[in-house]
């Protein structure tokens, strides 16, 4: 079964980049979505289609995708960025998510 | 403004059944498929089952193949879950999640509900 692995945490200093990957094989052919999850709240879409921002979610937060490899990266880091992190992509008609990462703002 | 407003989720014994259910309002339903996501507490997202808006396509985790079954009711605007043979291990959080138009088991997810707790226990 396909796999998507991401690191369990990422720390990032406050107005700094935070880059959070999801690895998976070949996971450049596939659409990779991203969620934002805070405690006691449900899931955000924050980036669909590897790059694109839905309405509200602000220009510092983008995504890419290639090789094995896609990444989430929030420039200018905030406090309220501070959040579980989760990618997705579709493989043979299921929804695979990843692991998840917490990202710590310090 | 899209909202989804789940119900039924409780407390089962191992062994029982439960239906979810997701109420749909602020977006044409019928066009749209929709899913449901759990999450057991503390941890990952797990994707359980997705159907597409007219109900005639519906894609299962293997997790819960043969034990639950999704289906909609357009004209009530509402998804459900029917959950049988519930094990320990179903205990979670489910959500209901509307798939970007007009997409199905391609899209993502732009919707979410706040989430019905669903435990298993003895």
């Amino acid at each position: 079964s396909y796999e998507l692995t991401q690191p369990l945490s990422v720390s990032v200093a406050l107005g700094q980049t935070a880059r959070i990957t999801c690895g998976g094989n070949n996971i450049g052919s596939k659409s990779v979505h991203w969620y934002q999850q805070k405690p006691g709240q449900a899931p955000v879409l924050v980036i669909y289609r590897d790059t694109n921002r839905p309405s509200g979610i602000p220009e510092r937060v983008s995504g890419s995708n290639s090789g094995n490899t896609a990444t989430l990266t929030i420039s200018r880091a905030q406090a309220g960025d501070e959040a579980d992190y989760y990618c997705q992509v579709w493989v043979s008609g299921t929804a695979v998510f990843g692991g998840g990462t917490k990202l710590t703002v310090l | 403004e899209v909202q989804l407003l789940e119900s039924g989720g409780g407390l089962v014994q191992p062994g029982g059944s439960l239906r979810l259910s997701c109420a749909a309002s602020g977006f044409i339903f019928s066009i749209n498929a929709v899913s449901w996501v759990r999450q057991t507490p503390g941890k990952g997202l797990e994707w359980v089952s997705a159907i597409d808006g007219s109900g005639s396509k519906t894609n299962y985790a293997d997790s819960v193949k043969g034990r639950f079954t999704i289906s909609r009711d357009n004209a009530k605007n509402t998804l459900y879950l029917q959950m049988n043979s519930l094990r320990a291990e179903d205990t979670a959080v489910y959500y209901c999640a509307r798939e970007t138009p007009p997409y199905f088991v391609s899209g993502s997810y732009d919707y979410w509900g706040q989430g019905a707790l669903v435990a298993v226990s003895s």
